[in-house]
């Protein structure tokens, strides 16, 4: 894969602040972009996506930005929740449909 | 919503031994399946892609002898691990993308370990 996670960055926020959790993307040629939720044991849980063609996109107390120009993602949640707590991947899809994904980042919300 | 039931949940086998991981698409037509393996507290690694009735296309640095991948049908795919050594012990996944392009759809994975 072109993005390979070695460890895993962890980011802690207290319960009921926003959560923002970046992602660094590798090919300029991918067009469309995922964020997934993983707990423990479990396979990604499908949280958000994006497409090239916008910048933006909001969903239920989730919104993910997308910028083309440094490659860049991000996941923002508001008034973050114990239940929130997993590891987050952001995946990008290239032009023959692979799901590349990036090195993850462990939520840890503290009560 | 599309769903994809992986079997088993768990697996232990002995060295040498092989073992079948089975995928299944339970309401659409998955035309392509990806397998992927994830190594404790890292990212998911894309092994194979597999589209229906055609020989799987594996990453680089994945041998295609000892994992071998069968899609033989729209709704199944399999990943067999042969000759498995502890060095297999992992944690499997596949996903299954349908008609829809931007569509994938995740099993529940699979934790083999070697013994």
């Amino acid at each position: 894969g072109e993005s390979v996670g070695l460890h895993l960055p962890t980011l802690s926020v207290q319960e009921g602040d926003n959560s923002i959790i970046n992602c660094a993307y590798s090919n300029s040629a991918s067009d469309y972009f995922i964020w997934y939720k993983q707990e423990s044991g479990k396979g990604p849980q499908f949280i958000i996506d994006i497409r090239s063609n916008m910048d933006k996109r909001q969903g239920q107390r989730v919104t993910v930005l997308l910028n083309k120009t440094v490659k860049h993602l991000s996941l923002q949640i508001a008034a973050t929740q114990p239940g929130d707590s997993a590891v987050y991947f952001c995946a990008e899809k290239d032009s023959s449909y692979k799901l590349i994904f990036g090195s993850g980042t462990r939520l840890l919300v503290r009560p | 919503g599309a769903v994809v039931s992986q079997h088993p949940s768990r697996v232990i086998c002995k060295s040498g031994t092989s073992v079948k991981i089975e995928c299944r698409s339970l309401d659409f037509q998955a035309t392509t399946m990806f397998w992927y393996r994830q190594f404790p507290k890292q990212s998911l690694m894309l092994m194979a892609t597999s589209n229906e009735g055609s020989k799987a296309t594996y990453e680089q640095g994945v041998e295609k002898d000892k994992f071998l991948i069968n899609h033989a049908s729209l709704t199944l795919s399999t990943l067999t691990v042969t000759s498995a050594h502890p060095e297999d012990s992992s944690f499997y996944i596949c996903s299954a993308r349908g008609t829809d392009s931007y569509g994938y759809t995740f099993g529940s994975g699979t934790r083999l370990t070697v013994v």
